[in-house]
């Protein structure tokens, strides 16, 4: 089955700066990957989502790069701002195979003011 | 984005009780939910594919009968879990399974706090 690696597991950054979390995954044919922001005692929000026939897809702050030969998708947020402050999750999944989402282990990400 | 409901957002039992949790697909039909658990600073586990009208598809070591899962209508599956004991504590997320429009979205609910005593 599918497995999803996150990194880092925890990441500080000051207000304004960039933040990168990375995953790679290992089932070549997943094709969809999406990543969720998960506040403390809520459940996960949906903050933007890739496809396998793109490479890139950007939403105001945030952005994914999906590299398939490599098998691995990065989530970047600019300028941060301390509510930014969460714990971030990627995942994949088949979507002709029901889209049953694997989820790497999580990013706690700090934007210290 | 579209809306996922789950209710309660919180409860506490005795050991041995059974204890139900609803999921709603607020403004979609969802021919698809999906049962997570997560323990403190983990990630979500599934638990098991609820299909409206069929039977769930549960995940490998989660026992169906403790776990019973329903999905009665296109907006509604519901978790009971049954002779609930300490172990049984946890947060329980649902997710629901959005294809309108010809894209393939899951929406997640806001979770149920669920602790045994």
């Amino acid at each position: 089955g599918e497995n999803v690696e996150q990194h880092p597991s925890t990441l500080s950054v000051q207000e304004g700066d960039s933040a990168v979390i990375k995953c790679t995954y290992s089932d070549s044919a997943s094709n969809y990957f999406p990543w969720y922001k998960q506040e403390l005692g809520k459940g996960p929000q949906l903050i933007i989502d890739i496809r396998s026939n793109v490479g890139e897809k950007k939403d105001q702050r945030i952005a994914v790069t999906l590299n398939k030969t490599a098998k691995h998708f990065s989530l970047h947020i600019t300028e941060t701002q301390p509510e930014d402050s969460a714990v971030y999750f990627c995942a994949a999944s088949l979507e002709a195979a029901g889209n049953k989402l694997t989820f790497g282990g999580g990013t706690r990400v700090l934007v210290k003011p | 984005g579209a809306v996922v409901s789950q209710h309660p957002s919180r409860v506490i039992c005795k050991s041995g009780t059974s204890v139900k949790i609803e999921c709603r697909s607020l403004d979609f039909q969802a021919t698809t939910m999906f049962w997570y658990r997560q323990f403190p600073k983990q990630s979500l586990m599934l638990m098991a594919t609820s299909n409206e009208g069929s039977k769930a598809t549960y995940e490998q070591g989660v026992e169906k009968d403790k776990f019973l899962i329903n999905h009665a209508s296109l907006t509604l599956s519901t978790l009971t879990v049954t002779s609930a004991h300490p172990e049984d504590s946890s947060f329980y997320i649902c997710s629901a399974r959005d294809l309108a429009g010809g894209r393939d979205t899951q929406y997640f609910g806001p979770g149920t706090r669920l602790t045994v005593l």
